[in-house]
C-alpha cells in the first residue's frame, strides 16, 4: 500500500512553455502533499506544501506565481511550472502523507519523480 | 548553518566492510528522524526511522543523541547493493510534517 505516482516521468519542453506535473496517491487519501526539487548532486529541497481545498504554502525563495500548485482532491495534486526556463530544469518529486493514519505524521510516501528539461 | 548536515562522502568501501554515517541537525525542537536511501535518478525511499533508544534493522543500526543533536547510521557487512546515497532527514516541527533533507552521503561498495 501507500503508492504515489507521478506523471509524466520525464518531459522536455521549449523555454517559455508551461509544464504540468501530476501527483496521485493511488491507494490512500492524502490531505497533504509536498513538492520537492532536486538539482544534480544536491539534496531534495522542499518547494511547497499542498493542502487539499486550500492554498499551498510556499517555502522562502519559491515563486508562487511561477510554480502553481493545485490540490483539488484527496488523491491529486498538480504542479505547473509556468514559462519554464533552462534554470528550471530539475528533478521534481512529490510526496504524500496518508489521511487518518496514525503513522501519517511521521511518514511521507514519495512519487517516482519527474525529470524536467527545458531547452 | 544548514538545518541538517552530513558527512560529505563519498565513502568507497569493500564488500563486507562496516561503514558509519554521521548527521547533525540544528533545530532542537525536531521530533522525528529518519534515514532515507536514494538510488541514482530515483526517488528517496525510507530506510528506517531513528528512535532515541537506538534501533536496528538487520545490518543497519541507527542512533539518536538528542542532547548533541546527532544522528548516526551504521551499516555492517556491506553489500554491493548498499551502494546509494544515504539521506539524513529531520522532521521540522512546523505543523505540516515538513521534512528537512541533508545533502546526502554517497556510498560505493566495491567487490
Amino acid at each position: 500500500g501507500a503508492v504515489v505516482s507521478q506523471h509524466p516521468s520525464w518531459v522536455i519542453c521549449k523555454s517559455g512553455t508551461s509544464v504540468k506535473i501530476e501527483c496521485r496517491s493511488l491507494d490512500f487519501q492524502a490531505t497533504t502533499m509536498f513538492w520537492y526539487r532536486q538539482f544534480p548532486k544536491q539534496s531534495l529541497m522542499l518547494m511547497a506544501t499542498s493542502n487539499e481545498g486550500s492554498k499551498a504554502t510556499y517555502e522562502q525563495g519559491v515563486e508562487k506565481d511561477k510554480f502553481l500548485i493545485n490540490h483539488a482532491s484527496l488523491t491529486l495534486s498538480t504542479l505547473t511550472v509556468t514559462s519554464a526556463h533552462p534554470e528550471d530544469s530539475s528533478f521534481y518529486i512529490c510526496s504524500a502523507t496518508p489521511y487518518g493514519d496514525s503513522r501519517s505524521y511521521n511518514e511521507q510516501f514519495f512519487g517516482p519523480g519527474t525529470r524536467l528539461t527545458v531547452l | 548553518r544548514k538545518e541538517v548536515e552530513q558527512d560529505p562522502g563519498p565513502f568507497n568501501v569493500p564488500e563486507g566492510a562496516t561503514v558509519a554515517f554521521n548527521c547533525t541537525y540544528s533545530n532542537s525542537a525536531s521530533q522525528s528522524f529518519f534515514w532515507y536511501r536514494q538510488d541514482c535518478r530515483k526517488e528517496p525511499k525510507l530506510l528506517m526511522s531513528v528512535y532515541s533508544s537506538g534501533n536496528e534493522d538487520g545490518r543497519f543500526t541507527a542512533q539518536l543523541n538528542r542532547a548533541s543533536q546527532y544522528i548516526s547510521l551504521l551499516i555492517r557487512d556491506s553489500k554491493l547493493s548498499d551502494s546509494a546515497t544515504y539521506l539524513c532527514v529531520v522532521n521540522s516541527f512546523g505543523g505540516y510534517n515538513k521534512l528537512i533533507f541533508g545533502a546526502g552521503t554517497r556510498l560505493a561498495v566495491h567487490p
